[in-house]
């Protein structure tokens, strides 16, 4: 079956505006995890969306949202957009009933670079 | 709370030798461990995982793990290292039971030389 999809798969923009970044879960994956991955902090949790509510939240400000729609298909938004909000976006979708058989499935990622 | 400490952020291997990369953690309840491998430009792939029972895990591509709870560790070897497995490694910590979010260490870059 599919896999996660990451859309776009890069990105340019400048400081201060906004960007909109898309993941597609595998089918049947009711759960969306965001991360961000740079070279100085690792990958970081951003947050978790579960039947379009939001489970989980990482320590990132509120320019980082998120949402996720009917079909477990998740956007993430970051307004006003920082020379440090350069990195990797990572999507992971799961079952997200948790226990033991419950896994994460990462996406390519997005490489958003702001200038 | 939980966390990842990976020790050493770049590890060197010739090729056909033992790979161990090492890891502990912290956490506040029963853990699930887990080890990720991530190639150039490219996402995630899990390699293993550790929730419970059996404490000795193995993986795919050759690669096992083994969870000691007294020393807080979830180290991840092969007995004979390929060029293939050069690759950045995660491990990675979360609750178990119900679903809590995955806390991942800083990652060791594994080097093949031939």
């Amino acid at each position: 079956k599919a896999g996660v999809t990451q859309t776009p798969r890069y990105l340019i923009k400048t400081r201060g505006q906004q960007v909109t970044l898309s993941c597609s879960p595998i089918s049947g994956h009711r759960s969306v995890s965001w991360y961000q991955q740079t070279p100085g902090q690792g990958l970081q949790f951003l947050f978790e969306y579960f039947s379009e509510t939001q489970r989980n939240k990482g320590n990132f400000p509120g320019r980082f949202s998120g949402r996720q729609f009917s079909n477990s298909r998740s956007e993430m938004n970051v307004s006003t957009l920082e020379l440090g909000d350069s990195a990797l976006y990572l999507c992971a979708s799961s079952f997200g009933a948790g226990g033991s058989t419950d896994t994460q499935y990462f996406g390519p990622g997005t490489r958003l670079t702001v200038l | 709370a939980q966390s990842v400490t990976q020790l050493g952020s770049h590890v060197s291997v010739s090729e056909g030798a033992l790979v161990l990369l090492r890891c502990n953690y912290s956490s506040s309840v029963p853990p699930y461990l887990f080890w990720y491998v991530q190639y150039p430009n490219q996402g995630l792939q899990l390699l293993l995982k550790y929730t419970t029972g059996a404490t000795l895990v193995k993986g795919i591509n050759g690669f096992e793990a083994e969870f000691k709870k007294s020393e807080t560790s979830f180290h991840l070897t092969k007995p004979s290292a390929h060029m293939s497995d050069a690759a950045e490694y995660f491990c990675a910590v979360s609750g178990a039971g119900g679903y809590q979010k995955v806390t991942f260490g800083t990652g060791t870059k594994l080097q093949v030389i031939p």
